[in-house]
């Protein structure tokens, strides 16, 4: 059956350093987000796309942060440089038309 | 539902039982709600969804409430099983506002065999 998947499932690196996380969403949903979750924050949507433009992208730090969609099979979202409390596991989930969410397998990312 | 992290509310339930999970939301203008079940180490997953203009859906063994007059939803799960241990969140959203799902803070239901 049709799935979200992201790259990597695990990512450990060191502060300063840039990340990219990648996600595939499933084909044919048009609406794209990524989200993070901290045990302190639970879960928090960072940016959203719709037929690959950004609708909003007010829950991420702009000055690190940036999510980008090449084409509509590819979400890309880049951390430099990275800061230990970036530390926390990244999902992304894709949706049809209607308002159903369907999240990835998320990146577990730890900035030493 | 507001995201506040630490000391999820539990739920421990034997195995047979059935569980009931509560949520609270807060915008009266939300008119869609989702459940999603979070197993460890999984990304959540999509369970039962309700609009607004209904007040109870049903699916296989699990049923969603909701009542918008106190901003309350619920899921029962019939029959509860040790695989429905996981973290269960609620989450809502407005129309106009697609997209900006609100997560509550989530609850950690444990199944006893």
């Amino acid at each position: 059956d049709a799935r979200v998947t992201q790259t990597p499932r695990h990512k450990v690196t060191e502060m300063g350093q840039e990340v990219t996380m990648r996600c595939q969403p499933i084909l044919g949903h048009n609406t794209v987000f990524w989200y993070r979750q901290t045990m302190m924050q639970g879960l928090e949507l960072l940016a959203y796309f719709r037929n690959r433009a950004p609708l909003d992208d007010s829950g991420m730090p702009k000055d690190r942060f940036s999510a980008e969609m090449p084409d509509a099979t590819l979400a890309t979202l880049k951390i430099q440089p990275s800061e230990p409390r970036d530390s926390a596991v990244y999902f992304c989930a894709s949706g049809p038309l209607t308002d159903t969410q369907y999240f990835g397998p998320g990146t577990r990312l730890t900035v030493l | 539902g507001e995201s506040v992290g630490l000391h999820l509310p539990t739920l421990s339930v034997q195995e047979g039982d059935n569980s009931i999970i509560n949520c609270a939301y807060s915008n009266s203008a939300s008119d869609y709600f989702i459940w999603y079940k979070q197993e460890s180490g999984k990304g959540p997953q999509f369970i039962i969804d309700i609009r607004s203009n209904m007040d109870k859906r049903q699916g296989q063994r699990v049923t969603v409430l909701l009542n918008k007059t106190v901003k309350h939803l619920s899921l029962q799960i019939a029959a509860t099983q040790p695989g429905d241990s996981a973290v269960y969140f609620c989450a809502d959203t407005r129309g106009t506002s697609y997209g900006k799902l609100t997560f509550g803070q989530g609850t950690i239901l444990t199944v006893h065999p």
